[in-house]
């Protein structure tokens, strides 16, 4: 069974780094591009970018380039998602889901709920 | 940036046919998807490269696309196919990023 296991809720400070997770299972990690999207609260589904774990190819939506940065170890079929300095702005459920490149993002992750207050 | 615009919200009674578009300048050359999210729930793909449907959708679902607007038909729309529903798709530019369209609240009552 294909599963995407993502690291728990978090809550930060702004100014300060984060790094998130989203672990595959079930199938060839390195086959399948793993992608990210973000979703503010009450709000629509973002692409943030998407990486191949095979070959850590990774490309940005431009809205997200220089803020975020995505990366992955196929030793252990895990992708991150990682902000150096975070803001407010930035507080949203951020989703990992994997990518066929026929049907599109065919599973999801759960979903990391990230907050960002002082 | 590319966009994909999509009204905000549609509204059907249980029954009745829903139609929810997207519009793209790149859609006449690439493929529109289709997600449905659930209130607190993970999106899931419900039609793929314009009119598709993956394996375990049900048969109300699906898609078409001309020039430059994607269409998702609801038949017989549902109480449980109350959602919100986005577009995706990718432009033509050959800068290799995707989008999702803004979102249409969908109300079956």
């Amino acid at each position: 069974e294909v599963q995407l296991v993502q690291s728990g809720a978090e809550v930060k400070k702004p100014g300060e780094s984060l790094k998130i997770s989203c672990k595959g299972s079930g199938y060839s990690f390195s086959s399948y591009w793993i992608g990210w999207v973000r979703q503010m609260p009450g709000k629509g589904l973002e692409w943030m970018g998407i990486i191949h774990p095979g070959d850590s190819d990774t490309r940005y939506s431009p809205s997200f380039q220089g803020q975020v940065a995505i990366s992955g170890d196929k030793s252990i079929s895990t992708a991150f998602l990682q902000w150096s300095s975070l803001k407010a702005s930035d507080t949203a459920i951020y989703y990992c889901a994997r990518l066929d490149v026929v049907i599109g993002f065919d599973y999801w992750g759960q979903g990391t709920l990230v907050t960002v207050s002082s | 940036s590319y966009e994909l615009t999509q009204p905000p919200s549609v509204s059907v009674s249980p029954g009745q046919t829903a139609r929810i578009t997207c519009s793209g300048d790149a859609l006449p050359k690439k493929y529109a998807y289709w997600y449905q999210q659930k209130s607190g729930q993970a999106p899931v793909v419900v039609i793929y490269e314009d009119s598709k449907r993956p394996s375990g959708i049900s048969e109300r679902f699906s898609g078409s696309s001309s020039g430059t607007m994607a269409t998702l038909t609801i038949s017989g729309a549902q109480v449980e196919d109350e959602a919100d529903y986005y577009c995706y798709s990718t432009d033509s530019s050959g800068n290799l990023y995707w989008v999702f369209g803004g979102g249409t609240k969908l109300t079956v009552l």
